[in-house]
């Protein structure tokens, strides 16, 4: 069973680069092809798709797509050597506070069968 | 760009029957995907691809989708069952995976 695992700094300067990691374990990256996705929740709202990485078994490469509205501060990348996908979203704001989670799909248009606890993340001045 | 639309919330009495609809131009062409999450967890997938019901969830779970209105049925509801519900499509045009806002269930 594929489990996933986020990690970060809980709190972020405004302006800065928020960086988080996500942990895959009980399979490896490069073993199929998966769509890798990043999913956040502010306090209280629903979910926003970040954007999301396909990756196909090649070491570290991955064709990325992004949400419209964050597509100029978000990147999305995969290192298959430690099983991680990781997300930097840079010029952070207030309203980047939320519940980070990592998920998996098989397909673009398919469910997001498999999804990290989440972990909370607060920009702060 | 493509908007799904969910009502806010739907309060149904234990055992009778809750819908709780998600509308989108012409989403029965796409497919819907709901997500079940309770306070303090991550969703869970309770419904993919319009009607498949992953394997633990309840019979009493249930999805169609048609025309501009897709809808999560729950019979029998129990108060197990309150949570929020999102809708989630993938958008080819925008090549965006998009939520609905969410519908909260109260079961009293």
């Amino acid at each position: 069973q594929v489990q996933l695992q986020e990690s970060g700094p809980g709190l972020v300067k405004v302006s800065q680069t928020l960086s988080l990691t996500c942990t895959v374990s009980g399979g490896s990256i490069s073993s199929g092809s998966y769509y890798w996705n990043w999913i956040r929740q502010p306090a209280g709202k629903g979910l926003e798709w970040i954007g999301h990485i396909y990756t196909t078994g090649s070491p570290n490469s991955g064709s990325t797509n992004l949400n419209p509205a964050l597509k100029s501060r978000a990147t999305i990348s995969v290192d298959t050597s430690k099983n991680q996908v990781s997300l930097k979203l840079s010029s952070v704001t207030a309203a980047d506070t939320a519940v980070y989670y990592c998920t998996r799909a098989d397909y673009d248009d398919y469910q997001l069968d498999f999804w990290g606890q989440g972990t909370p993340v607060t920009v702060s001045s | 760009s493509y908007d799904l639309t969910q009502p806010l919330s739907v309060s149904v009495a234990p055992g009778q029957t809750a819908r709780i609809t998600c509308g989108g131009n012409n989403i029965g062409s796409k497919n819907v995907h709901w997500y079940q999450q309770k306070p303090g967890q991550a969703p869970v997938v309770v419904i993919y691809r319009d009607t498949k019901r992953p394997s633990g969830i309840s019979e009493r779970v249930s999805g169609s989708n048609s025309g501009n209105t897709a809808t999560l049925t729950i019979t029998r509801a129990q108060v197990g069952d309150e949570a929020d519900y999102y809708c989630q499509v993938w958008d080819r045009n925008t090549a965006c995976r998009l939520f609905g806002g969410g519908t909260k269930l109260t079961v009293l």
